[in-house]
């Protein structure tokens, strides 16, 4: 059975990078049919999409939050990473992975999430 | 200020049955396929409907989605008290090209 697990820096200082991994396992994140996705949710708060890379590695980002996203994969690893840079206290949010099979469009496998902390 | 409208809050017993709304427009619910996820305490999400009334293996049928024209409907019969969590709409939203979700529904089980 296929799970996410993101890991990453909790606590990153204003005006620096934040940087995510989600380590898939259960299956090769070069299976065909899927993309895979960023979302966030800051305490208290709903659900904020960040991005989508697919299986060609185009990507396709939140255009709030275009300027400043890179999501990227590393096939050798069975991973996908994120980073935001600039952040500012407004990023702090617990920050999922999941995966998107075609042509559902939905979020069908979720990581647990990891909480991050934008503070200096 | 989400792009789907959901009630925030909701209570009913167990054993009831109950609708939750998510509003939209044509250029997101009217066009586009409708997501529904529970959100328990404390976990992350997890998808109960797709494509507006498709469930995932494992999700038992006493969940159900629909849709009409630009708003889309999440019931749940046999109310458990296991069914309490945040329940959240999302789909894609041609216009703003991004994918959007309601601000999501406190569920009660009283």
């Amino acid at each position: 059975q296929l799970q996410l697990q993101e890991s990453g820096s909790g606590l990153v200082k204003p005006s620096q990078t934040l940087s995510l991994t989600c380590a898939v396992s259960g299956d090769s994140i070069s299976s065909g049919g899927y993309s895979w996705s960023w979302i966030r949710q800051p305490p208290g708060k709903g659900l904020e999409w960040i991005g989508y890379i697919y299986h060609s590695e185009s990507t396709y980002y939140n255009p709030s939050l275009k300027s400043r996203v890179t999501i990227s994969v590393d096939r050798s690893k069975n991973q996908f990473s994120l980073n935001l840079s600039s952040v500012t206290a407004a990023d702090t949010a617990v920050y999922y992975c999941a995966r998107v099979p075609h042509p559902t469009e939905a979020f069908d496998i979720w990581g647990q999430g990891t909480m991050v902390t934008v503070s200096s | 200020q989400s792009v789907l409208t959901q009630p925030p809050s909701f209570s009913a017993a167990p054993g009831q049955k109950v609708t939750i709304s998510c509003s939209g427009s044509s250029s997101n619910i009217g066009n586009n396929y409708v997501s529904w996820y529970q959100q328990l305490p404390g976990a992350a999400p997890k998808l109960l409907i797709y494509e507006d009334n498709k469930r995932p293996s494992g999700i038992p049928d006493r969940f159900s989605g629909s849709k009409s024209g630009t708003s889309a409907t999440l019931g749940i019969t046999g109310l458990q008290t296991g069914d309490e969590a945040d329940y959240y709409c999302g789909t894609w939203d041609s216009s703003l090209s991004v994918v959007v979700f309601g601000g999501g529904t406190k569920l009660t089980v009283l």
